[in-house]
């Protein structure tokens, strides 16, 4: 099936450092969607994407679906302890399901 | 408020028994999923569900049984065909299967064989 990859695999930063993280894909897609999950819990939806080259805001979060429709990218601006978590991309193309990335564990020191 | 709620958050299971996991949503979505992760790993999808009645497999199916008797609901039964049944169990669900606007989770079962 398809397959996504996410990179990092997982990245420690000091508090009120920016962070970036990206997806590829070996399929276009035409939606791409980042998560955040907590440790124990569900992912929660942070940015959805439906346009290539599309560059959307949640707050300190900044998400781009790359114009070659195989790549997303996330940023987060001047990290807090909170963010820590693992973050998920997923992309699917027209009338299938979703498919997830491995995810991005990040830790954020004080 | 509407989500998804899944019971119980931990789940024990001696070896060779089947075990239910449950998920109920009030967001009056009609697509349902089930999702298994491991350390270190994505998600998988184990069934999904479009509509009431109907379920298809997803890519790792073997050893897991669902129903969707009511819209509300798809439980997830995990069987002793399942070998290595220790993991995060997640149930989703969409307006749609392949909805844009993504799917809304459930908080997780961790179920461990004993």
């Amino acid at each position: 099936g398809q397959q996504l990859n996410q990179s990092p695999q997982s990245m420690f930063i000091q508090e009120g450092e920016d962070v970036s993280m990206n997806c590829t894909s070996s399929s276009i897609f035409n939606t791409w969607l980042w998560y955040k999950q907590d440790p124990g819990e569900g992912p929660v939806l942070l940015i959805a994407l439906y346009k290539a080259g599309e560059l959307t805001s949640n707050g300190r979060l900044t998400a781009q679906f790359g114009t070659t429709r195989k790549d997303s990218f996330l940023n987060i601006s001047a990290s807090i302890p909170s963010d820590v978590g693992i973050y998920f991309c997923a992309g699917h193309g027209y009338g299938q399901n979703f498919v997830f990335g491995p995810g991005t564990r990040l830790s954020v020191l004080p | 408020d509407g989500g998804i709620t899944q019971s119980p958050k931990y789940l024990f299971r001696k070896e060779g028994q089947n075990v239910t996991l449950s998920c109920e949503q009030n967001l009056n979505h009609d697509a349902m999923y089930w999702y298994r992760q491991d350390p270190g790993q994505g998600l998988r999808l184990i069934y999904y569900s479009q509509i009431v009645n109907d379920f298809q497999k997803g890519d790792i199916a073997e050893g897991y049984s669902v129903s969707r008797e009511k819209k509300e609901s798809f439980p997830l039964t995990v069987t002793s065909a399942q070998k290595n049944p220790t993991a995060f169990y997640l149930c989703a669900s969409s307006i749609g299967r392949g909805q844009a606007s993504g799917y809304t989770f459930g908080s997780g079962t961790r179920l461990t064989v004993v």
